[in-house]
């Protein structure tokens, strides 16, 4: 057990609705990490956050925003869904503190869009 | 984050050690080499990290080059629940940026 929590674990939705995935973070961890895993593209880097702002994006779709509240907690909210939007988001945290610390993930959310 | 190359795929008898390598030839000095591995779609999960000493810790070995071009993850005595994609990161801060990883198939 990593100690970051996602719900919901599975979900289905139909196309153009929008869900809303969320993610607490380690006891402490002050920065979430957003990913996506697709079986035709792996692991990408989604948005990154810390402290409640913003600290960097990657390939992070306009349709998908996300934030971080001040107990810490982090969701990812998902519009307009397409059927390629259908994959497992994971969510991961760091302490982000100090030199070299490491990023834990949680168990994913398995979105289904159909 | 400089990139990293790994083998596709890998074998191991169980109870052999796993060794997996790993080339990051553009690495630069303040960036860290990550190890992390996923079982079947679940988290990925940390094994271990290292700057330019070898490191070691419960799970595996962590041995890094002393130019920092390469380093090999090994895995003293391999079981099949070992069976993960392992991937290799360097990484220098921000996120972790996953390339393909190896397959690495424990088999008995």
């Amino acid at each position: 057990d990593s100690g970051v929590t996602q719900t919901p674990k599975h979900l289905i939705t139909a196309t153009g609705q929008r869900v809303t995935l969320r993610c607490s973070p380690r006891s402490g961890d002050l920065s979430v990490y957003w990913y996506q895993q697709s079986l035709d593209q792996g692991l990408q880097f989604l948005i990154q956050y810390y402290n409640g702002e913003e600290r960097a994006k990657g390939n992070i779709l306009e349709r998908f925003s996300a934030q971080q509240f001040p107990d810490l907690h982090s969701e990812l909210n998902l519009s307009s869904l397409e059927l390629g939007d259908s994959a497992l988001y994971f969510c991961a945290s760091k302490d982000d503190r100090g030199a070299g610390n490491t990023i834990y993930f949680g168990e994913g959310s398995w979105l289904t869009v159909v | 984050d400089a990139k990293t190359t790994q083998p596709p795929s890998m074998d191991c008898a169980e109870g052999r050690a796993a060794n997996l390598p790993c080339n990051h030839s553009t690495i630069s000095g303040n960036e860290y080499v990550y190890w992390y591995r996923q079982i079947h779609s679940q988290g990925p999960q940390y094994i271990i990290h290292g700057l330019k000493n070898n490191e070691t810790n419960e799970m595996a070995s962590l041995i890094i080059t002393e130019d920092r071009k390469s380093s090999t993850l090994i895995l003293p005595h391999a079981t099949l629940r070992d069976t993960a994609v392992y991937y290799c990161i360097v990484h220098s801060g921000y996120a972790l940026n996953f390339g393909k990883g190896t397959s690495l198939l424990v088999t008995p």
